[in-house]
């Protein structure tokens, strides 16, 4: 199975700022198969990038996705008021579709 | 709009069983893969089980192996999930979600609110 460690595990930060996440996986994901999400309290996951790069429909450009093989990040350029959430990686290269542990990202 | 409507969940005893359903609408169901995720209290994600848009294709996470089976009906455009010999560490909200294409190997774009099934005597 490929595990997935993503980090830090808490992110905290400020409006505005910076913030970049961290996907590793424990083998090399084939042809970008990597995707992140994002969850916030009471709501189910939604997509934010696919292929690692992709920008899903109506993700705003402040989200990007970057990386191959077994490093890839997710970065957003300066943070919102409605950034602050918990974001996990999926890589969909194979079965078992195993999902990262998870970033929370949190007001500092 | 793409919808998915599960029902289904409860409390349930440990070793009991279980079917969850997801409804699904404003897409071409047959057309595309689907998976189950679930998400203990607190916790994290974990991917369940996933099937092709035929049907013909499934697969199983190990911690659910021999116990859950995932299946459609692509005339009901209905997904479901058989739980049997439920144990407490299967206690989540289960989501079902919709896969970007026919074959499993695609992200999941659109997600169901879930339905929460507690394993609890």
């Amino acid at each position: 199975d490929i595990v997935l460690t993503q980090s830090p595990g808490t992110l905290s930060l400020s409006p505005g700022e910076r913030a970049t996440l961290s996907c590793r996986a424990s083998l090399s994901i084939s042809s970008s198969y990597l995707a992140w999400y994002q969850q916030k309290p009471g709501q189910a996951p939604g997509l934010l990038i696919y292929g690692a790069s992709s920008r899903a429909t109506g993700i705003p450009e402040r989200f990007s996705g970057s990386g191959s093989g077994t490093d890839f990040t997710l970065t957003i350029s300066r943070l919102e008021p409605e950034d602050f959430a918990v974001y996990y990686c999926q890589q969909y290269d194979n079965s078992p579709f195993t999902f990262g542990p998870g970033t929370k990202v949190d007001i500092k | 709009e793409v919808q998915l409507v599960e029902s289904g969940g409860g409390l349930v005893q440990p070793g009991g069983s279980l079917r969850l359903s997801c409804a699904a609408s404003g897409f071409t169901f047959s057309s595309f893969a689907m998976g189950w995720v679930r998400q203990a209290p607190g916790k994290g994600l974990e991917w369940v089980s996933g099937i092709s848009g035929g049907g013909g294709s499934t697969f199983h996470a190990d911690s659910v192996k021999g116990r859950f089976t995932i299946s459609r009906d692509n005339s009901k455009n209905t997904l479901y999930l058989q739980m049997n010999s439920l144990r407490a560490e299967d206690t989540a909200v289960y989501h079902c979600a919709k896969v970007s294409q026919e074959w499993l190997l695609g992200y999941f774009d659109y997600w169901g609110q879930g339905t929460l099934v507690t394993a609890s005597s």
